[in-house]
């Protein structure tokens, strides 16, 4: 079974640009979260999608955003990108919630905003 | 809301040798206790989890985890560490099922292993 796919896997953008991250989660699974990792900050969690549906959300602003579609596939935005925002966004997929299921890691995307 | 406290940020052993990484969690109810890997430019790779039930937790690799309540601790441990070990580890926190489904990280503890 193929893995968790993140494109793309590199991406550089300047300030005040949007940029759209696409995850394909494991076939079968319908759980996506989307976690957000930085050298000062460490891992946090952005959002979770179940059935096309968001169950949860991270303490983020509002320019962070994501869907998820009738697939499973997901899509995390982010708008007015800021310097900080430079980071390696993780996606990672389960059968069901995490809660219940254990969540399979994709490689990343590491966004850099110049 | 709950925490996760990794007081090593690097450790180093020498090949063969025993391995310790600590945990220390801060949580109202029954947490939800996961233990991760990552390596240089990949994605993270569960190691264990703790739900409930039995206290030790036997994971991939040769690792294994005990939870602790009265010390709020899940100590990740493995006997004999290989060169192949060299990675971050990441100790991680779940809220109780179905309220408020937020996974907190710990900061990682870099693990290096000297032949």
């Amino acid at each position: 079974k193929a893995g968790v796919t993140q494109t793309p896997r590199y991406l550089i953008k300047t300030r005040g640009q949007q940029v759209t991250l696409s995850c394909s989660p494991i076939s079968g699974h319908r759980s996506v979260s989307w976690y957000q990792q930085t050298p000062g900050q460490g891992l946090q969690f952005l959002f979770e999608y179940f059935s096309e549906t968001q169950r949860n959300k991270g303490n983020f602003p509002g320019r962070f955003s994501g869907r998820q579609f009738s697939n499973s596939r997901s899509e995390m935005n982010v708008s007015t990108l800021e310097l900080g925002d430079s980071a390696l966004y993780l996606c990672a997929s389960s059968s069901y919630p995490w809660e219940q299921e254990t969540q399979y890691f994709g490689p990343g995307t590491r966004l850099l905003v110049l | 809301a709950q925490s996760v406290t990794q007081p090593d940020i690097h450790i180093t052993v020498s090949e063969g040798a025993s391995l310790e990484l600590r945990c220390n969690y801060s949580y109202g109810a029954t947490p939800y206790l996961f233990w991760y890997v990552q390596s240089p430019g990949q994605g993270l790779q569960l190691l264990l989890k703790y739900f409930s039930g039995d206290t030790l937790v036997q994971g991939i690799k040769g690792f294994e985890a005990e939870f602790k309540r009265s010390q709020s601790s899940f100590n990740l441990r493995k006997p004999s560490v290989h060169w192949s070990d060299a990675a971050e580890y990441f100790c991680a926190v779940g809220a109780e099922r179905y309220n408020n489904n937020d996974m907190r990280f710990g900061a990682g503890t870099r693990l290096t292993v000297k032949p």
